[in-house]
């Protein structure tokens, strides 16, 4: 397996906490990526990141904000959680050569 | 708004025959194809990729791909139970390092024993 890890794996929160969800890989791989995914929407971008301490927004960033300080680890940051932002969120990471992406486990989320 | 579409299903085949997974996309300059398994309550994982016209065969799956009709398709010869998952296609401009892989919702797929 690819070495990239979510924390935690499943977490319940309660509406207006903050919530950081943790991405590590071993890859050394530049590229890293947080995305949502829910029933009748697929897979949405939140946001993204091409190095140390470079991000991008995705498609769907209100409400989230990321940090890279290290190659290895991408943080993903709910500032105050809603009841909209139950999904389940995902990792992935890519490196230089055209192969696609490989996701971590998932971070199964649910605001209460 | 770039789009990747594709039949939600269910698509239920029998045991041993072809499953057929279509996707169209709406970017021309798309030049990377990906297809993701996904069973349910998993990640996806990433089981074809296909950068030029023409097919692409690995073991029992092929990956179609027509530029000019915007389409791709994904072939499982062979069809199992344990291919029964969600089949999402992804389509870029340059492989998605710059965050810009599209993904479609998927297509699941059930085979009966």
């Amino acid at each position: 397996d690819a070495g990239i890890t979510q924390s935690p794996r499943h977490k319940v929160t309660e509406t207006g906490t903050p919530v950081t969800l943790r991405c590590h890989q071993t890859e050394n791989h530049r590229y890293m990526y947080w995305y949502r995914q829910d029933p009748g929407h697929g897979l949405r971008l939140i946001h993204y990141s091409y190095g140390v301490k470079d991000t991008d927004k995705g498609e769907v960033s209100d409400g989230y904000s990321v940090s890279r300080s290290k190659t290895e680890d991408f943080l993903l940051t709910l500032e105050s959680a809603t009841s909209s932002q139950t999904s389940v969120y995902f990792c992935a990471i890519s490196g230089l050569s055209n192969y696609g992406y490989t996701f971590g486990s998932g971070t199964r989320l649910t605001v209460v | 708004q770039k789009e990747v579409e594709q039949n939600s299903g269910p698509l239920s085949v029998p045991e041993g025959a072809i499953a057929s997974l279509n996707c169209t996309y709406s970017d021309r300059g798309s030049q990377s194809f990906f297809w993701y398994r996904q069973y349910s309550g998993k990640s996806p994982e990433l089981i074809m990729s296909i950068y030029s016209n023409g097919d692409k065969e690995d073991g029992r799956f092929t990956a179609q791909l027509n530029k000019a009709s915007q389409y791709v398709s994904l072939l499982i010869r062979d069809s199992q139970p344990s291919d029964s998952a969600t089949y999402l296609c992804a389509v870029s401009r340059d492989g998605g390092s710059q965050g810009n892989l599209i993904f479609g919702k998927g297509t699941k797929l059930s085979v009966k024993p």
